[in-house]
């Protein structure tokens, strides 16, 4: 399995435009998640899905920002119109299964995309 | 959802076994603990994942005591290599889904 798949790996944009980052995740797992990361804020979990339908978008910093994940093997992370503070490293993630009794699917992690709005 | 607390940093030397705690005080009944280690410019990755007691693969250890208000990550003999960020999550079970990292452990290993 090639894991989880982002693109692209760097995104260099100006202040307004807008970015489409990109997420496959690894075949058959239910959940998806976004979180972005810096270093004044760690890792911070935007938004997950749960085959397909998002769950819970609390961390999703504002408007601007947007989910979406139309079938089970691709799923879009939108900023519009972005700003430099969005400048951050953006992982998506996947995960088999959450929650069962007695079961804990571990979370796979794409490499990454890098944001970087000037 | 339980909160953890971790060290900031850590510093070892190559072949030391190196131990890192982390307090989740107010963890729940059903929680697991899970732990993932992060390199620069990559996604964290899983290492291992306990209930209570302890736990071992081919990577680290898990130490849990009986109330399971802390656990320690074991690291065998660590390398270079073994440099990287160490995070500690509470992971409810019957938890939608929403998982929390918190600040994480800076391990560095020197040679």
């Amino acid at each position: 399995d090639a894991g989880v798949i982002q693109s692209p790996r760097h995104e260099v944009t100006e202040m307004g435009q807008e970015v489409t980052l990109r997420c496959k995740p690894i075949s058959g797992h239910d959940y998806l998640f976004w979180y972005r990361q810096t270093m004044m804020r760690g890792l911070e979990l935007l938004i997950y899905f749960n085959n397909n339908v998002p769950i819970d978008d609390s961390g999703m910093p504002e408007d601007r920002f947007s989910a979406k994940m139309p079938n089970a093997s691709f799923s879009t992370l939108k900023i519009q119109p972005s700003e430099p503070r969005d400048s951050a490293v953006y992982f998506c993630a996947s995960s088999l299964a959450l929650g069962k009794k007695n079961y804990n699917s571990p979370l796979h992690f794409g490499n990454g995309t890098r944001l970087t709005v000037t | 959802l339980a909160k953890t607390t971790q060290p900031i940093s850590m510093d070892s030397y190559e072949g030391q076994e190196v131990n890192i705690t982390c307090s989740h005080n107010n963890i729940a009944t059903n929680d697991y603990i899970t732990w993932y280690q992060q390199f620069p410019s990559q996604g964290p990755r899983f290492i291992i994942q306990g209930y209570k007691t302890k736990v071992t693969n081919e990577v680290a250890s898990l130490f849990i005591p009986a109330d399971r208000k802390s656990s320690t990550l074991s690291l065998p003999r660590v390398s270079l290599s073994d440099t990287a960020v160490y995070y500690c999550l509470v992971l409810l079970s019957g938890n939608t889904g929403k998982l929390i990292f918190g600040q994480g452990t800076t391990l560095q290993v020197k040679p």
